[in-house]
């Protein structure tokens, strides 16, 4: 099967530090990563495409000097939220497209971000 | 802009019974289209992936269907167990955008 991680699980901040998210794919190579954005009783906004080696592309609205996007090899991309405040607390889900596969998007477990 | 909406927003059924999810979305030019299932606190769990050219897929007790013409997929679900429980989202991969678009999900509830 085609399996993604994210690490933290879960991660508790103080308001204005920063804070990494990882997404690895672990059994397969993706050029194409997807950071997502769920509020609580609400659907998966989309916030970003990351695309190795090449700068990711943010939805409207979405602050690209905020959430700092890294799509540094085929396995790995990194979500950074910088400065980071109250309201940035949600749950944020990467996915990874398989090459080859109806564009079909494997999606990780979710990182809870709780900024106090 | 895509827009997909589903169906109803809440449900709640007794064990055993059968059962439909609705997702619509307003521009027909789509790829494909999955339904995942996302348990409280947790990631997304596909379920089922109809191309554009299909009109259903299978897998044990779910059936998809996906009328493109008319802009609608329902999700049907066979003799509803209680560890069925979960939002079921539904979302569509445009031919121009290859990016999923979301449905707001429908909580469903099975009681033992």
């Amino acid at each position: 099967g085609a399996v993604v991680s994210q690490h933290p699980s879960w991660v508790i901040c103080k308001s204005g530090t920063s804070v990494k998210i990882e997404c690895r794919s672990l059994d397969f190579q993706a050029t194409t990563m997807f950071w997502y954005r769920q509020f609580p009783k609400q659907s998966l906004m989309l916030m970003a495409t990351s695309n190795e080696g090449s700068k990711a592309t943010y939805e409207q609205g979405v602050e690209k000097d905020k959430f700092l996007i890294n799509h540094a090899s085929l396995t790995l991309s990194t979500l950074t939220v910088t400065s980071a405040h109250p309201e940035d607390s949600s749950f944020y889900i990467c996915s990874a497209r398989r090459p080859g596969r109806a564009y079909e998007q494997y999606f990780g477990p979710g990182t809870r971000l709780t900024v106090t | 802009k895509q827009e997909v909406t589903q169906i109803p927003a809440a449900l709640s059924v007794p064990e055993g019974e059968n059962l439909v999810l609705n997702c619509s979305f307003t521009d027909s030019a789509i790829y494909n289209l999955q339904w995942f299932r996302q348990d409280p606190g947790k990631g997304l769990t596909s379920l089922l992936l109809i191309q554009s050219s299909q009109r259903e897929q299978t897998s044990g007790r779910l059936n998809a269907s996906l009328d493109k013409s008319s802009g609608r997929s329902t999700l049907y679900i066979a003799a509803s167990q209680p560890g069925d429980s979960a939002t079921y989202l539904c979302a569509v991969i445009d031919d121009s955008a290859r990016q999923l678009t979301f449905g707001s999900g429908t909580q469903l509830t099975v009681l033992p």
